[in-house]
C-alpha cells in the first residue's frame, strides 16, 4: 500500500540556520508533491507544489527539492525564525481528480 | 478573492446523537470539495471528496455521510456519533482543471463525543 513517512520526531533548531525535513514516500509515483503548514488547532496552509519533472522549487526562504528516484523530497527553510515553528506536512497526489495523500507531519521548533 | 468558512468550530456530543458541520466555499466557482479527519498524532484521512453538485465518492465505510446540496456547500452528516468519531474535522476545496495549486483548507471543527 502507499507510505509516506515523515520524522515523527520533533526537530529543534537554533534560530537563522537552515531546517531540513525529510519526506519519503513507498509504493507511489505521485505527479504532484506538496508541502504544507499547519499550525496547533488550524487547518493546513498550502506552501509549495513541486512536479515530478520538476527537481526544485523556491519561495522566498522555502525551498522544495524531489527526486523521483530516491522516492523523497526535502524541505528546507533558511535563516530560520520562531514564527515558523509549527507542524510540517508532506503530500503526494497523481493528478486526476487531485485526491491528494498526507504524511502525518514532522513538529519544527525553532528556538530564539 | 476565495474564502472558505467552516463551523462550528468546536463541538462536543454525546454519542448516539446526530451530527451536521457545514463547509461553504465563496470566490470560486465548481470546486473540488473534501473533508479531511485528522485524530491525534496522526495524519489527515481523507473522508469524502465532491466533484460536482450531488457527486460524493466516499473513501472509507464509517459512520459518516456527505451531501453537496449546492455548487459551494459541503455538509458532513452522521445520523448516530460513536466515540471514534471524535477527532478534528476539515473541509478543503481545490480548483479543477486549471492545473493543480494545492488545497485550501477551512479552519476546522473539534468533535469530541462523549
Amino acid at each position: 500500500s502507499q507510505k509516506i513517512e515523515q520524522n515523527s520526531e520533533a526537530l529543534n533548531i537554533q534560530e537563522g540556520k537552515t531546517a531540513t525535513l525529510t519526506c519519503n514516500y513507498t509504493n507511489y509515483s505521485p505527479a504532484y508533491l506538496q508541502w504544507y503548514r499547519q499550525d496547533p488547532g488550524r487547518g493546513p496552509v498550502f506552501l509549495l507544489l513541486i512536479r515530478e519533472n520538476e527537481k526544485e522549487k523556491r519561495k522566498e526562504r522555502l525551498k522544495v527539492t524531489f527526486d523521483t528516484t530516491l522516492k523523497q523530497s526535502l524541505f528546507h527553510i533558511t535563516a530560520s525564525q520562531p514564527a515558523d515553528s509549527a507542524t510540517y506536512l508532506c503530500a503526494l497526489s497523481s493528478g486526476g481528480y487531485q485526491k491528494v495523500t498526507f504524511g502525518t507531519g514532522t513538529k519544527l521548533q525553532v528556538i530564539p | 478573492s476565495q474564502t472558505i468558512h467552516q463551523w462550528p468550530a468546536t463541538l462536543v456530543q454525546p454519542v448516539g446523537s446526530p451530527l451536521s458541520l457545514e463547509c461553504t466555499v465563496e470566490g470560486t466557482s465548481n470546486p473540488n470539495l473534501y473533508w479531511y479527519r485528522q485524530a491525534a498524532g496522526r495524519g489527515l484521512q481523507l473522508l469524502f471528496y465532491s466533484v460536482g453538485i450531488g457527486q460524493i465518492s466516499s473513501e472509507v465505510p464509517q459512520n459518516l455521510s456527505a451531501s453537496r446540496p449546492q455548487d459551494r456547500q459541503f455538509i458532513l452528516s452522521s445520523k448516530k456519533l460513536l466515540l471514534s468519531d471524535s477527532g478534528f474535522y476539515l473541509c478543503a476545496w481545490s480548483t479543477p482543471g486549471q492545473g493543480y495549486y494545492g488545497y485550501t483548507f477551512g479552519s476546522g471543527t473539534r468533535l469530541t463525543v462523549v
